[in-house]
C-alpha cells in the first residue's frame, strides 16, 4: 500500500525567504503522481502543484516548485519569496495510477511566515 | 459553477444516532472521495468511488457506508455515530491521472 510521510509538523520562515517542506513516499508501483495542497485557516483545500513519476523535469508553478528525487522517493515543495499569506497547512498526496484512482495524504506541515 | 457541494456544513449528533452526509459535484468527474480530518492527523481516506457504480474502502472505513447514487452524487452514512467519529469530513472529486482533486468546504461533525 502506498504511504506518504511528512516529518515536519511545523516550520517557520522569514518573509521573503525560501522554504522547503519535506515529503517522502513509498510505493512499489512505477506509475504515480504527487500533489501538494495548501489549507489556510479558513479550511479550504487549494491545489498547488503536480509531479508525475515519468515527468522528466521538476514541476514549477509560480513561486512553487517541486524538488523531485525519484531514487530517494522524495517530493519536497519549495516556496520561494515567502509571503505572509503563505502561512497555512501544507499537504503532500500521492495517487498511484491504475489503483482505482486511490489518493492518500500525508499528515501535513504547518508553515508560519514571520514578518 | 458550484464545484463540489457538501451538506450540511455543521451537525451535532448524539451517540448512536445515524445521519447521511451529502456530496454533489457538477464537473462531470468520474471519481469521488470521502476523507476525514482530525487535528494533527491530515486527511484520511474513508471510502472512494473510482467511477459510477463502484466503491472501495480507504484507510479508515469502519463505522461508515457510502452510496454512489449517480455520477454527480456520493453520500457518506454513519449508521450509529460514536464520539470517535467527531471530525471534519471532506468530499472531493477528480479525474484520473495528473488531474487534482477538487474539494468541498467540509462538514464539521460533533458527536456527543
Amino acid at each position: 500500500a502506498q504511504k506518504i510521510t511528512q516529518t515536519q509538523p511545523g516550520m517557520f520562515v522569514q518573509e521573503k525567504e525560501a522554504v522547503t517542506l519535506d515529503c517522502t513516499y513509498d510505493t512499489s508501483d512505477p506509475s504515480y503522481g504527487l500533489f501538494w495542497y495548501k489549507q489556510p485557516s479558513s479550511g479550504e483545500m487549494i491545489f498547488l502543484i503536480y509531479q508525475g513519476s515519468y515527468d522528466q523535469q521538476n514541476a514549477t508553478e509560480g513561486r512553487y516548485s517541486l524538488n523531485f528525487q525519484k531514487a530517494r522517493k522524495s517530493a519536497n515543495l519549495v516556496i520561494s519569496a515567502s509571503q505572509l499569506g503563505d502561512s497555512a497547512m501544507y499537504f503532500c498526496a500521492m495517487r498511484v495510477t491504475g489503483n482505482n484512482n486511490d489518493m492518500r495524504f500525508g499528515a501535513g506541515t504547518r508553515l508560519t511566515v514571520k514578518p | 459553477n458550484a464545484g463540489v457541494t457538501q451538506t450540511p456544513k455543521f451537525q451535532v449528533l448524539k451517540t448512536g444516532q445515524s445521519m447521511t452526509l451529502q456530496c454533489a459535484q457538477d464537473m462531470n468527474h468520474n471519481s469521488m472521495y470521502w476523507y476525514r480530518q482530525d487535528p494533527g492527523m491530515g486527511l484520511r481516506l474513508i471510502y472512494y468511488s473510482a467511477s459510477e457504480g463502484t466503491t472501495d474502502k480507504g484507510e479508515v472505513p469502519n463505522g461508515y457506508n457510502v452510496s454512489r447514487l449517480n455520477k454527480r452524487e456520493f453520500s457518506l452514512r454513519l449508521e450509529s455515530a460514536a464520539p470517535s467519529q467527531t471530525s471534519v469530513y471532506f468530499c472531493a472529486s477528480s479525474e484520473a491521472g495528473r488531474w487534482p482533486q477538487h474539494f468541498g468546504d467540509g462538514t464539521r461533525l460533533s458527536i456527543l
